[in-house]
């Protein structure tokens, strides 16, 4: 089944750690994109990335930090310069060029929680 | 980003009745994706509907269908035939043809009533 995954579903951190959520694709999507929701603000972008070793701030970068070594990886650290981390972090991917380009699959997201 | 606007917070709808949810966004694009996500409790995303700008014919999907107007920015989306299962957040997204990122409205929440 091709598909993304996030893991965990559930994250807990204490206040001024770091905290790497994980994000897998196995479709051969060539972007990968980590999205923030909260309550009444829908989703907002905050890395994407196109190629591997290419990645470029979205709208809320601050406070965030990314990698993509491979392909089908794309980790998000939420470090502890990120003033209000608590959300649900959603991972999506799409094609670059071709059928169904237009369209990103998103992962089941991740919800973490920092006291 | 582009500015895309959810003026309703929450919507209720009879089953097998019709709701529509508005959306209106800001752009000076010519062409451009228009797209209707829908965000169950499980929380994962699903595509329902998308318009290409260009294309003057209105998209449907099933019980899904839009209202796209250009000239007036706004790009409704209309179910038909309520099912229990459409309860869900719905959310309007844009996205241009030069860029692959989306911006989303807030979202629209809709309740079917048994």
């Amino acid at each position: 089944d091709g598909g993304i995954t996030q893991s965990p579903k559930y994250l807990f951190r204490k206040e001024g750690q770091n905290v790497t959520l994980s994000c897998e694709q196995n479709l051969n999507h060539d972007a990968m994109y980590w999205y923030r929701q909260d309550p009444g603000q829908g989703l907002r972008l905050i890395y994407y990335s196109q190629i591997v070793n290419d990645f470029q701030k979205g709208d809320i970068a601050e406070g965030y930090s990314v990698s993509r070594e491979k392909k089908e990886s794309f980790p998000l650290t939420v470090t502890s310069a990120q003033k209000n981390p608590t959300a649900f972090y959603l991972c999506a991917s799409s094609r670059l060029a071709g059928v169904s380009s237009y369209e990103q699959y998103f992962g089941p997201g991740t919800r973490l929680t920092v006291t | 980003a582009q500015t895309v606007t959810q003026s309703q917070p929450e919507m209720s709808v009879q089953e097998a009745e019709t709701v529509t949810l508005s959306c209106t966004y800001d752009t000076s694009e010519s062409d451009y994706y228009l797209f209707w996500y829908k965000q169950p409790p499980s929380r994962q995303m699903i595509l329902v509907i998308r318009q290409e700008a260009y294309k003057q014919q209105n998209a449907t999907e099933n019980r899904f269908s839009v209202n796209f107007q250009k000239a007036a920015k706004s790009f409704s989306l209309k179910i038909s035939d309520s099912q229990l299962g459409d309860a869900a957040m719905y959310f309007c997204a844009y996205r241009s043809l030069n860029d692959y990122k989306l911006s989303f409205g807030a979202g629209t929440t809709v309740t079917v009533r048994a």
